[in-house]
């Protein structure tokens, strides 16, 4: 795998307020996603970041911004929670990017009340 | 009001016995192909991947056959064991399907040991 962490694994919070969520690889993979994961949905990508500064949108991106000062760290902030935002966030590295295997971290389960 | 939950499909195995896990895919362009295991509480783990210029690939207990005739994929565990319970998926990328973003991930199959 690619010695994923990520932090808080469990959080409460309330409608409105921010929310951040840190991802931290140990390999030096080039990219990095952010997805998540719902009943009936599977994974979805929200967005992801192919170096240093470099981001994109995924499918379900709005209400969410991320950022990558080091290649090691992806933080994803939710500006100002709301309900449909509970959910169980998965980070990912990949050394090649999309056509390559992306390991994933233990998960973060987030409930906004 | 009505009730959402979780419909996964569902397999139940025999412990010992081999399981398949099938997978259909749409994108003919697609040209990569990955097998994922997601345990209760836990992230998606890598099993076994396979590229288009391949039809089949082994791994320990799991063996991955890809029919690009059909669109399918599957994948098979042998002598299946209680650690084997989880949901599994697969995922798929194609060149079409630009850079970092390029896989697309399926729903998943639970997979259910019985003793």
């Amino acid at each position: 795998d690619a010695g994923i962490t990520q932090s808080p694994r469990h959080k409460v919070t309330e409608t409105g307020t921010p929310v951040t969520l840190r991802c931290h690889q140990t390999e030096n993979h080039r990219y990095m996603y952010w997805y998540r994961q719902d009943p009936g949905h599977g994974l979805r990508l929200i967005h992801y970041s192919y170096g240093v500064k470099d981001t994109d949108k995924g499918e379900v991106s709005d209400g969410y911004s991320v950022s990558r000062s080091k290649t090691e760290d992806f933080l994803l902030t939710l500006e100002s929670a709301t309900s449909s935002q509970t959910s169980v966030y998965f980070c990912a590295a990949s050394l090649a990017g999309g056509r390559d295997t992306q390991y994933f971290g233990p998960g973060t389960r987030l409930t906004v009340l | 009001g009505e009730s959402v939950g979780l419909h996964l499909p569902t397999l139940s195995v025999q412990e010992g016995d081999n399981s398949i896990i099938n997978c259909a895919y749409s994108n003919s362009a697609s040209d990569y192909f990955i097998w994922y295991k997601q345990e209760s509480g836990k992230g998606p783990q890598f099993i076994i991947d396979i590229r288009s210029n391949m039809d089949k690939r082994q791994g320990q207990r799991v063996t991955v056959l890809l029919n690009k005739t059909v669109k399918h994929l599957s994948l098979q565990i042998a002598a299946t064991q209680p650690g084997d319970s989880a949901v599994y998926f697969c995922a798929e990328s194609s060149r079409s399907g630009g850079g970092a973003d390029g896989l697309t991930f399926g729903k998943g199959t639970h997979l259910i040991i019985q003793p």
